[in-house]
Formats: C-alpha cells, structure tokens, sequence
C-alpha cells in the first residue's frame, strides 16, 4: 500500500524557516517524481515544487522561487522542502504526492499524504 | 501558465441528481493533460480522472470525464452521499502544474 507521510510543519515568525518531510512507503520511490502541493486556509490547490526521481529535474513554482528548496533521500525513502524568508502568505497546509509519469513532462497525482500546516505569524 | 477556470462555483443539488462540473483552460490542454481530483473536508485530495476521461483505480463509474482542447466536464451520474465535496481540475501537461479554483458540490 502507498502511504505519504509528511511532518515537520508548526508556526514560524515571518523571515524565518521551515523544513518539512514526507516519508514515501509501498513503492519503489526513486522510480517516482515527487512533488509539493500547498492549500492555504479555505482556499484551493497551489502546486508548489517537483523533483525527478533522480534528482536531476527540478521545478519551482514562481511564488516560491529563491526561497523553497527541494530534496529528496532515496535512501530513505524520503521528500523534503526546505522553506526560507517565510511569508505570511506561506501559510497553508502542505502536501506531497506522488507523480505518474505520462511522459517526461507530463505527471498526474495518484496518491497523496495527509498534509502538514505551516503557519507563519508573529 | 495554462489559467484554469472552474464553473460553477457552487453546485447545490439533493441525492441521486447529476451533477456537471465544468473547467475551461486559458489555452489548449495537450494530449487531453487534464485530470480532476476530490475533496473532503480535512482529507487530501484524491484522483478520480485522469486524461480527461480515465477513472482512476477504485473509483465507481458514476464518475465520468469528458472534454478536449479547452473545454472539459467532469460528471456525476447520480450522487450519492459521499460524493458531496469540493472538485478540483488540474492541467499535467507541463510545469507549472495548475489547478483550478474548486467547484463544491453541496447538499441542496
């Protein structure tokens, strides 16, 4: 069975950082591009950040350029973002999905954790 | 960036009525790169079409999708209970990945 599992989200005064985690398991998650998806507070869905399952492509949504960075462990079977000058607008509940790849370019989300929520106040 | 804009924005219906939900994209979707997900009040989204058209595993045969180019629906024949919750399109063909603003699906 695949499960996403993300965790290290809490409240962060604006400027400062986060650094989330999503735990992969019930499939082989370096074969997968795995991504980030945020919701803010009663709002809709943002795609966030993407990786390849080797690492080597990667994608920002422009929102979030210069500040997130995304990793990934295949060793452990682990998805990480690493979020820097935090903003107020930041705030939201993070998610991670898995890609199916259709092609190189195209990934639709077939399976997603549960979500973790960053706030950012002072 | 590929715009895509959901309408309604509210559906209210009673059970066992249809529903059409409708998404338009501010440009062609290649290849139908079009899928639609459900969600429920403090749960994840969940896939329920993808290409268009395709039901995702598991997911029951009220469901249907439909649409190509710039225009696409998503279809529920007769909706049961559970299926009252807020519908998201999303074009996968490239980055960025987008969605839609939602449409909920309430109970009338």
């Amino acid at each position: 069975e695949v499960q996403l599992v993300e965790s290290g989200g809490g409240l962060v005064q604006p400027g400062g950082s986060l650094r989330l985690s999503c735990a992969a398991s019930g499939f082989t998650f370096s074969s997968y591009r795995m991504n980030w998806v945020r919701q803010a507070p009663g709002k809709g869905l943002e795609w966030v950040s993407s990786i390849g399952g080797g690492t080597n492509v990667i994608y920002y949504a422009d929102s979030v350029k210069g500040r997130f960075t995304i990793t990934r462990d295949n060793a452990k079977n682990s998805l990480y973002l690493q979020m820097n000058s935090l903003r107020d607008e930041d705030t939201a509940v993070y998610y991670c999905a898995r890609g199916f790849r259709v092609t190189d370019q195209a990934y639709y989300f077939d399976y997603w954790g549960q979500g973790t929520l960053v706030a950012v106040s002072s | 960036e590929i715009v895509l804009t959901q309408s309604p924005g509210t559906l209210s219906l009673s059970p066992g009525e249809r529903a059409t939900l409708s998404c338009r994209a501010s440009q062609s979707v290649g290849s139908s790169y079009l899928a639609w997900y459900q969600q429920k009040p403090g749960q994840a989204p969940r896939l329920l079409i993808y290409a268009a058209s395709s039901r995702a595993t598991g997911i029951p045969d009220r469901f249907s999708g439909s649409g190509s180019g710039t225009d696409f629906s998503l279809s529920i024949s007769r909706l049961e209970p559970e299926d009252f919750a807020v519908y998201y399109c999303q074009h996968y063909g490239n980055s960025p990945w987008t969605f839609g603003q939602g449409t909920k699906v309430e109970i009338k």
